[in-house]
């Protein structure tokens, strides 16, 4: 299996531009779940889909945030209009529970390092 | 309080010694404990899972103290490669949904 897949690796891109990060997460997992990672707050969940329905987003920071799973195998993660403030690495991560019980965690994919200019 | 809380380091120790870090939580109604590690610009991956009787994988114990609510990630014998970040992870429901919150790491920094 490749593992969670994400694109692109690297978005360098200007203020008030739109963003799209893509996921493509490990098949027969039916969990997905979209992080952000700065080295003042960690690693944040922003929103996670079961079944390729959105089931928690509480951690998305705003309505500039929106987030799709429009079937198994993709999900995107917009940001429209970015801010510098968004400039921050994106995870995608993927399991078969949401409780990464099992002794299988959550798979991440390698990230989208977003530089928002 | 934050949800899951670790001493940021680094730990900076040589080849060949024993480190320890701890990890404290604040739902005591938390179930599932894990410890992950994350490399340089790299993304973090499942290192153990943390059993209430405690656990050992190799030159790695982790244990689980429930009244004190805390975690802790034992290293024997430090390799150079060793050297990373070190996630304290814990199961949590703070919006009715169950999910993993991740602390902000501990660095180790292994040294010739």
């Amino acid at each position: 299996d490749a593992g969670v897949i994400q694109s692109p690796r690297h978005e360098v891109t200007e203020m008030g531009q739109e963003v799209t990060l893509r996921c493509k997460p490990i098949s027969g997992h039916d969990y997905l779940f979209w992080y952000r990672q700065t080295m003042m707050r960690g690693l944040e969940l922003l929103i996670y889909f079961n079944n390729n329905v959105p089931i928690d987003d509480s951690g998305m920071p705003e309505d500039r945030f929106s987030a799709k799973m429009p079937n198994a195998s993709f999900s995107t993660l917009k940001i429209q209009p970015s801010e510098p403030r968004d400039s921050a690495v994106y995870f995608c991560a993927s399991s078969l529970n949401p409780t990464g019980g099992g002794g299988y965690g959550y798979t991440f994919g390698s990230g989208t390092r977003l530089t928002v200019v | 309080r934050k949800e899951v809380e670790q001493d940021p380091g680094p730990f900076n120790v040589p080849e060949g010694a024993t480190v320890a870090f701890n990890c404290t939580y604040s739902n005591s109604a938390s179930q599932s404990f894990f410890w992950y590690r994350q490399d340089c610009r790299k993304e973090p991956k499942l290192l153990m899972s943390v059993y209430s009787s405690g656990n050992e994988d190799g030159r790695f114990t982790a244990q689980l103290n429930r009244a004190s609510q805390y975690i802790s990630l034992l290293i024997r014998d430090s390799k150079l490669s060793d050297s990373a970040t070190y996630l304290c992870v814990v199961l949590g429901m703070n919006t009715g949904f169950q999910k993993l919150v991740f602390g902000t790491g501990t660095r180790l920094l292994v040294s010739p």
